[in-house]
């Protein structure tokens, strides 16, 4: 069984640039959700992907956006980077999109915005 | 809104001492409560949930938790904590027919020999 994995691990941006990080879901799960994870702060939810579509948001402006492909991989597209949003940014695959459906966590994409 | 406050940032136990991390949250409803650990470098792993049932759940790695309405509160504890208990841990909270956690600011773990 394949684990949710993330790429880039690391990545350093500059002020009003565009990352876009990568997530590749556990086999057989169909829902991805993002998370941001500020220094000394818990995960904050970004947005949920389920069938190729935003299946609920959280409290980020709409440069924060998302894509999930048929195999059910994902990616999270950051446009016009700010300093404050260095974080790690964390993906959770689930076989069940609510909240009694066990969230796995890949590792993590670090970013820096300088 | 939902909310969860893990009131310790930081905490030190002796190897083999009980451990107790504490966490309130708040929530109207019955909540869906969790508790993850993130080691250095390491995603976020599930140690136990609370759904419904049992106030008393346990989980991996000998971990256990109290779910206790009339405090709001789930705290955390392990008899005896190994070294390699040292990791980050976070309590989260799922609201009902949502699909979003709420986590706590998390609990910084030290185990010292």
């Amino acid at each position: 069984e394949t684990g949710v994995t993330q790429s880039p691990t690391h990545l350093i941006k500059t002020r009003g640039q565009q990352v876009t990080l990568r997530c590749s879901s556990q086999s057989g799960h169909n829902t991805v959700s993002w998370y941001q994870q500020a220094l000394g702060q818990g995960p904050q939810f970004i947005f949920q992907y389920y069938r190729e579509e935003e299946n609920g948001r959280g409290n980020f402006p709409p440069r924060f956006s998302g894509l999930q492909f048929p195999n059910y991989s994902s990616e999270l597209n950051v446009n016009a980077l700010e300093l404050d949003d260095s974080a790690l940014y964390l993906c959770a695959s689930s076989l069940v999109g609510k909240v009694t459906g066990e969230l796995f966590f890949g590792e993590g994409s670090r970013l820096t915005v300088l | 809104a939902q909310s969860v406050t893990q009131p310790d940032i930081h905490i030190t136990v002796s190897e083999g001492a009980s451990l107790e991390l504490r966490c309130n949250y708040s929530y109207g409803a019955t909540p869906y409560l969790f508790w993850y650990v993130q080691s250095p470098g390491q995603g976020l792993q599930l140690l136990l949930k609370y759904f419904s049932g049992d106030t008393l759940v346990q989980g991996i790695k000998g971990f256990e938790a109290e779910f206790k309405r009339s405090q709001s509160s789930f705290n955390l504890r392990k008899p005896s904590v190994h070294w390699s208990d040292a990791a980050e841990y976070f309590c989260a909270v799922g609201a009902g027919t949502g699909n979003q956690f709420y986590f706590g600011t998390g609990t910084s773990l030290t185990v010292i020999p």
